[in-house]
């Protein structure tokens, strides 16, 4: 139990252009959903914190009109990436939460961008 | 300011020695820790956590307020050990910010 998943893995895209990243909580009602960015060798940067239904919480210095994200329903968040540049090109990973006591974050495999 | 610091970016054991990982942390409140651990090409996933004082994998890990510190601990290191490991603070409003990671290689 406890999956998440996120599509694409990989995604290719052309700078100036958008691009959308979904994250399910398949199996669980995931209250919260966070996102990642983790450059190579480096450890995962939080970017933003979204409760289903309303707006997400972003992380000092994470241009929230850059990337957009929507938690729609409580096993969905997506993650649009605006304009993108090539300094954009990251993995990016999403992880769900109860928001139980336990505090338990279920990570998703991730998804690499890459922005030529 | 809250901060997790994992000093090590590598350590290398040999099978059946002991490890440890270690982790500081900077937090005004009451800290809520983890450990997480990445397989190779794998996905993140919780090892344990300070509150449920569970040994994972022969694995555990100590909270010390004192001295501010939540290292992993295993007595005898077995080579499908080798992974990324990260240290990592639960704040506020279920925020969690991650160590840089160490990587743990075990020889054979």
């Amino acid at each position: 139990g406890a999956v998440v998943s996120q599509h694409p893995s990989w995604v290719i895209c052309k700078s100036g252009t958008s691009v959308k990243i979904e994250c399910r909580s398949l199996d669980f009602q995931a209250t919260t959903m966070f996102w990642y960015r983790q450059f190579p060798k480096q450890s995962l940067m939080l970017m933003a914190t979204s409760n289903e239904g309303s707006k997400a919480t972003y992380e000092q210095g994470v241009e929230k009109d850059k990337f957009l994200i929507n938690h729609a329903s409580l096993t969905l968040s997506t993650l649009t990436v605006t304009s993108a540049h090539p300094e954009d090109s990251s993995f990016y990973i999403c992880s769900a939460s109860t928001g139980g006591a336990t505090y338990e974050q279920y990570f998703g495999p991730g998804t690499r961008l890459t922005v030529t | 300011a809250q901060r997790v610091t994992q000093p090590e970016k590598l350590l290398s054991v040999f099978k059946g020695a002991p490890v440890e990982l270690k982790c500081n942390y900077s937090y005004s409140g009451s800290p809520e820790l983890f450990w997480y651990v990445q397989y190779s090409r794998q996905r993140l996933q919780l090892l344990l956590r300070h509150i449920s004082r569970e040994s994972i994998k022969g694995f555990t890990a100590d909270l010390n307020k004192g001295e501010t510190s939540f290292h992993l601990k295993k007595p005898f290191a077995q080579e499908e050990d080798s992974a990324m490991y990260y240290c990592a603070l639960m704040a506020g409003g279920f925020k969690t910010i991650f160590g840089a990671g160490t990587r743990l290689f075990v020889k054979a």
